[in-house]
């Protein structure tokens, strides 16, 4: 199965400031389409996650355009601008090119 | 808008059986494969299930693989899990979530809480 990891496990952040998560698979994404099927998923405290961005860099619909996503092969990134307090939870990455589908294992983003 | 709303959710006994269902309301629900991602407590998420739009395709994590069955009714607009020789590891909220055309899943209900023990 492919592997998915996140770094970092926590991240304080500063209103306003930005912020990075990194994201790696075990295998490429690459389909044999062509498309690179890398998403990423928020889910604020007790809530269901939310899909921010699917295909390494579309943006959902309603997504603030402080949210984007990049990368390729088997290194991507989410990068949060000017964060705002309603950006508070956890981050998770994940992989769409095969079964069994895999997650990476959740950023927390707070608030310092 | 997109609905999900799952049920079925409990205590059950290691070893016991649940079945969870689904109802899917605000778009072609016969259209779409439709998954099954739990959650344990104060962990991450974990892909447990699909089932393709005409039922055609199931898949199955290892984890669950002989022990829970997913299923659905297009007519009903509804999706269920039965789960069977549950084992204390079981326990998570478990969120139906609709697959979207891009590889990805999009639509996530509120989640139903199943609790071995």
């Amino acid at each position: 199965e492919v592997v998915m990891s996140q770094s970092p496990l926590s991240l304080p952040v500063t209103l306003g400031q930005s912020a990075s998560i990194s994201c790696r698979s075990s295998q490429s994404l690459v389909f044999s389409d062509g498309n690179t099927y890398l998403s990423w998923f928020q889910q604020r405290p007790g809530q269901s996650p939310r899909r921010l961005i699917y295909k390494v860099s579309k943006r959902d619909s309603g997504v603030p355009d402080r949210f984007s996503g990049s990368g390729s092969g088997t290194d991507f990134t989410l990068k949060i601008s000017r964060v705002e307090a309603e950006d508070v939870g956890v981050y998770y990455c994940m992989q769409g090119i095969e079964w069994p589908l895999t997650f990476g294992g959740g950023t927390k983003v707070e608030i310092k | 808008e997109v609905q999900l709303v799952e049920s079925g959710g409990g205590l059950v006994k290691p070893g016991g059986s649940l079945r969870l269902s689904c109802a899917a309301s605000g778009f072609s629900f016969s259209s779409f494969s439709m998954n099954w991602v739990r959650q344990a407590p104060g962990k991450g998420l974990e892909w447990v299930s699909c089932i393709s739009s005409e039922s055609r395709y199931k898949y199955y994590a290892d984890s669950v693989k002989g022990r829970f069955t997913v299923s659905r009714d297009n007519a009903k607009n509804s999706l269920y899990l039965q789960m069977n020789s549950l084992r204390v590891e079981d326990t998570a909220v478990y969120y139906c979530v609709r697959e979207s055309s891009s590889s990805s899943v999009d639509y996530w209900g509120q989640g139903t809480l199943v609790a071995v023990s």
